[in-house]
């Protein structure tokens, strides 16, 4: 049930820009975004809904394609300051109406001067 | 300030020491959850909570016990520890919507177990 993100790993230089997937086998309803910096909790980016809808966050943007059960995050002239483990999250509706939201396993981001 | 919060932060013990990990929120938010983080594995839900007295297993719940007794507390139990279950745990809410509200998290918890 967990959604699979990739690249595992990215290691860019200040400036460039990166593209993290995320899929997932069940049909997707939402996939919530999240960045954890070493040592701290996760803090949420971003929510995306069904639609194949965009959305943006500084110059961190994703988007959300529920035919193929994809969304990807991407962050454009990368900062020092966007360094961290990046998670995507999937909702699984489970019965009496439960909404189970579940992690991929993290890609983590390295960006150096 | 709205906030999750967790203790202990940090918890050496041994095996089979019965603990538990607190966690409590002032949003008055409906859903809690708790996870474990391990390296490689992202982070993977034990428990969950749609509101109080009523929970449900994540998909690592072997080993742990939780309670909803009130709204604002989810306290995550660990009956005999296991080394195991040596892992930083993160207890986390977010209100009750379709889809499209976000998770809170907790500072965490690194647990050792000897």
């Amino acid at each position: 049930q967990q959604p699979v993100q990739s690249p595992q790993a990215v290691i860019l230089r200040e400036g460039e820009d990166a593209v993290i997937n995320c899929s997932s086998s069940k049909a997707l309803y939402s996939v919530h975004w999240y960045r954890q910096k070493h040592g701290e909790a996760p803090v949420f980016l971003m929510i995306l809904l069904k639609g194949g809808e965009q959305k943006g966050h500084e110059k961190i943007s994703a988007s959300f394609n529920e035919k193929k059960q994809q969304s990807s995050l991407y962050l454009t002239a990368s900062q020092l300051s966007y360094s961290g483990t990046y998670f995507c999250g999937t909702v699984i509706l489970r019965p009496q109406g439960a909404q189970k939201l579940v992690f991929g396993q993290g890609t983590r981001l390295t960006i150096n001067p | 300030e709205a906030q999750v919060t967790q203790n202990p932060r940090y918890l050496i013990t041994v095996t089979g020491k019965k603990l538990t990990v607190t966690c409590s929120q002032n949003m008055n938010h409906e859903y809690m959850s708790w996870y474990r983080q391990d390296p490689g594995l992202g982070l993977r839900q034990i428990y969950y909570s749609m509101n109080v007295e009523v929970t449900d297993k994540g998909d690592v719940p072997e080993g742990y016990k939780v309670s909803r007794k009130e709204k604002r507390n989810f306290p995550l139990i660990l009956e005999s520890p296991s080394p195991n279950q040596t892992s930083l745990y993160f207890c986390a809410s977010r209100s009750a919507g379709w889809f499209s509200n976000e998770q809170f998290f907790g500072p965490g918890t690194r647990l050792t177990v000897l």
